[in-house]
């Protein structure tokens, strides 16, 4: 059973570029949640996505933004990269059937923007 | 606005010693609470988790939290550490949405050291 998976591992951007980001949910779930873990820090939610939709949203400006595929998986973008946008970012899978109640993470994807 | 607190920033034990790594919270009712372990370069694994009922919960790899509701607290702990348990580890809450659960807020982490 696969659990939950993002690429690319690695990145590097140069400031003002945009990114990419994937993340396939767990088998058996719906529900994907983004957060930005910077240096030393705890995550940080950015936002989730359901049923192909942003449910909720954390405190990340428009120039982060996702969608959500009928296959559950998801992709996170970022525009007009800064440097303060280097982070690990990490992609987390729940199932609505259970309240959302447990999200499981993926290893994370390693942006560094210079 | 809701918060969580990680008093200890870097805690070192021995190897075999207990351990008690210590979660505060700041919300208006009782929310999910979890505590995650990352270990260098990973992703977050859960440990345990409370959201309601018997007060002391068991998790993966020998831990264990209690939630004290008049504290505020849901303090994480192992009996006997190894040098495996060094990683990492972050304490979150979930606001509880009419039973469904909302984003995760999570503490800055406690480092843990173990020495031989």
């Amino acid at each position: 059973d696969a659990g939950v998976t993002q690429s690319p591992t690695h990145l590097i951007k140069t400031r003002g570029q945009q990114v990419t980001l994937r993340c396939s949910p767990k088998s058996g779930h719906d529900t994907v949640s983004w957060y930005q873990q910077a240096l030393g820090q705890g995550p940080q939610f950015i936002f989730q996505y359901y049923e192909e939709e942003e449910r909720q949203r954390g405190n990340f400006p428009d120039r982060f933004s996702g969608h959500q595929f009928p296959n559950y998986s998801s992709e996170l973008n970022v525009n007009a990269l800064l440097l303060g946008d280097s982070a690990l970012y990490l992609c987390a899978s729940s199932f609505s059937g259970t309240g959302f109640t447990e999200q499981y993470f993926g290893p994370g994807t390693r942006l560094t923007v210079t | 606005a809701q918060s969580v607190t990680q008093p200890d920033i870097h805690i070192t034990v021995s190897e075999g010693a207990s351990l008690e790594l210590r979660c505060n919270y700041s919300y208006g009712a009782t929310p999910y609470l979890f505590w995650y372990v990352q270990s260098p370069g990973q992703g977050l694994q859960l440990l345990l988790k409370y959201f309601s009922g018997d007060t002391l919960v068991q998790g993966i790899k020998g831990f264990e939290a209690e939630f004290k509701r008049s504290q505020s607290s849901f303090n994480l702990r192992k009996p006997s550490v190894h040098w495996s348990d060094a990683a990492e580890y972050f304490c979150a809450v979930a606001l509880n949405y009419g039973g469904s659960q909302g984003n995760l807020i999570f503490g800055k982490g406690t480092k843990l050291s173990v020495k031989p």
